[in-house]
């Protein structure tokens, strides 16, 4: 059972290089979104999507793209990296039914933007 | 908008000891949902305990309860009997029912808490 998975695992990028991270769940969940994580400042979501071709923003979306062709698979776009993307990157993905309903995170990816 | 706080970037906990992480949070949409999640230095994020605006009765895991007080708006985690293998950041999150724009019905984090248990 792969639950959601991402990859890579970690990642280095050069300034104004582009790159996708991949994000995949088997569990044929609608929910799917993605977060960074920098140190003390908990998770923030960069966005989200609640079904195949419906993607929307979340708090801190700028300099990345996302796009929702199936419901397996949710990638995130670095259009150009800049240093201020440096961060551990999480992709998550929950069913679409309750409001308890547990979000299941990948293992995240490191990326590190020189 | 949603927001969670939590006020202790750091905690000692003797093992075999209880310690109670704090969670307090501010919405305007009465119904809601408080999770609690574990990081360990591996760095996944591990899903602990759950507890809805319109539960009775505080929510219970294991060693896991959540000390939810609607009033104060706080949702504390409770972990009794302390292990060493406790020792992670602990982050509190919310989602709320209604639709209120960017990120509707999905997770906000507080900042977390590191927990660190003496042996």
């Amino acid at each position: 059972n792969a639950g959601v998975t991402q990859t890579p695992k970690f990642q280095v990028l050069k300034t104004g290089q582009s790159m996708t991270l991949q994000c995949a769940q088997d569990m044929n969940h609608e929910y799917m979104s993605w977060y960074r994580q920098d140190p003390g400042m908990g998770l923030r979501l960069i966005h989200y999507s609640v079904g195949a071709g419906i993607t929307d923003q979340g708090e801190v979306p700028n300099g990345y793209n996302v796009s929702r062709s199936t419901t397996e698979d949710f990638p995130l776009r670095l259009l150009s990296a800049a240093p201020s993307q440096t961060s551990v990157y999480f992709c998550a993905s929950r069913a679409r039914t309750g409001l308890g309903d547990e979000q299941y995170f990948g293992p995240g990816t490191r990326l590190t933007v020189t | 908008a949603q927001k969670i706080t939590q006020t202790q970037p750091g905690m000692f906990v003797q093992e075999k000891e209880a310690v109670t992480l704090d969670c307090t949070y501010d919405t305007s949409d009465p119904s809601y949902g408080l999770f609690w999640y574990k990081q360990p230095s591996s760095g996944e994020m591990i899903f602990l305990i759950y507890q809805g605006s319109y539960d009775q009765q505080n929510a219970t895991e294991g060693r896991y309860s959540l000390n939810f007080q609607k009033a104060r708006k706080s949702a504390n985690l409770v972990i009794s009997a302390s292990q060493l293998g406790d020792s992670a950041m602990y982050f509190c999150a919310m989602r709320v029912s209604r639709y209120s724009g960017a990120g509707s019905y999905q997770l906000t984090f507080g900042k977390g808490t590191k927990l660190s248990v003496i042996p």
